[in-house]
């Protein structure tokens, strides 16, 4: 597609559940990156993919955190048995390449985001 | 923890004045970037600097990176409605390959 797309836009939750962020990036983009942005706040790092391989993860706040890219394309993104405080707006972006992103004409393009609210 | 540290966090001023935002860091950066987020929208990015001292201007924007690369600034000329914005700085450590720390923003609202 043009852009990065996330589904759904948002999710209400209640405590305890288990909630499923997909993103699709755009086509042919080797990096891709979720990013936790809370109410306020500057978006957090989570995990970042190398085509199908998970190169950090260091961002997850939780074993409850779970990320994949099974195919090196859609990521998806699980929390299970949501706390309150995961509420949250959940960022996917990809770029072109990998290494070097922020030089020469790579450019990191971020989803519209999925709004996470659990109750 | 914000490695990165934006001011003012909130900023309102009429149509036509000129504002700067800044972004400071203890930290050496090897590039930093500025982003533009509206609501409900994900961050969009207005510009890369990676060398110290460097200026780049974007229309009415001007972007300045310090010598040292711990610290930018943002000046908008002339400010419009369409500025209004959520304005992020984001840097990549020299230690890394692919995480950005982003600055908790400012948000900056131009009123006609």
């Amino acid at each position: 597609g043009a852009g990065v797309s996330q589904s759904p836009r948002y999710k209400v939750a209640k405590r305890g559940q288990d909630v499923a962020l997909r993103c699709d990036p755009i086509s042919g983009h080797v990096s891709l990156f979720w990013y936790q942005q809370a109410l306020g706040q500057g978006p957090e790092f989570l995990t970042y993919f190398q085509n199908e391989a998970q190169l950090d993860k260091s961002g997850l706040p939780s074993d409850r955190f779970f990320a994949e890219r099974p195919e090196g394309s859609v990521s998806t993104l699980k929390i299970q048995r949501t706390q309150q405080e995961d509420s949250a707006v959940y960022l996917c972006a990809s770029s072109l390449s990998s290494g070097g992103v922020f030089s020469g004409a790579n450019v990191l393009t971020f989803g519209a985001g999925s709004r996470l609210t659990v109750l | 923890t914000q490695l990165l540290e934006q001011s003012p966090q909130f900023l309102s001023i009429q149509e036509g004045e000129n504002l700067t935002v800044y972004c400071n860091s203890s930290s050496v950066f090897s590039s930093l970037q500025w982003y533009r987020q509206e609501p409900g929208e994900g961050p969009v990015l207005l510009v890369t600097v990676v060398t110290g001292g460097e200026v780049k201007k974007l229309k009415r924007l001007t972007f300045q990176f310090g010598d040292a690369r711990k610290d930018s600034s943002l000046h908008i000329t002339a400010a419009q409605p369409g500025d209004t914005g959520l304005y992020l700085c984001a840097a990549l450590t020299t230690d890394s390959w692919g995480k950005l720390q982003f600055g908790a923003g400012t948000q900056v609202v131009v009123t006609p």
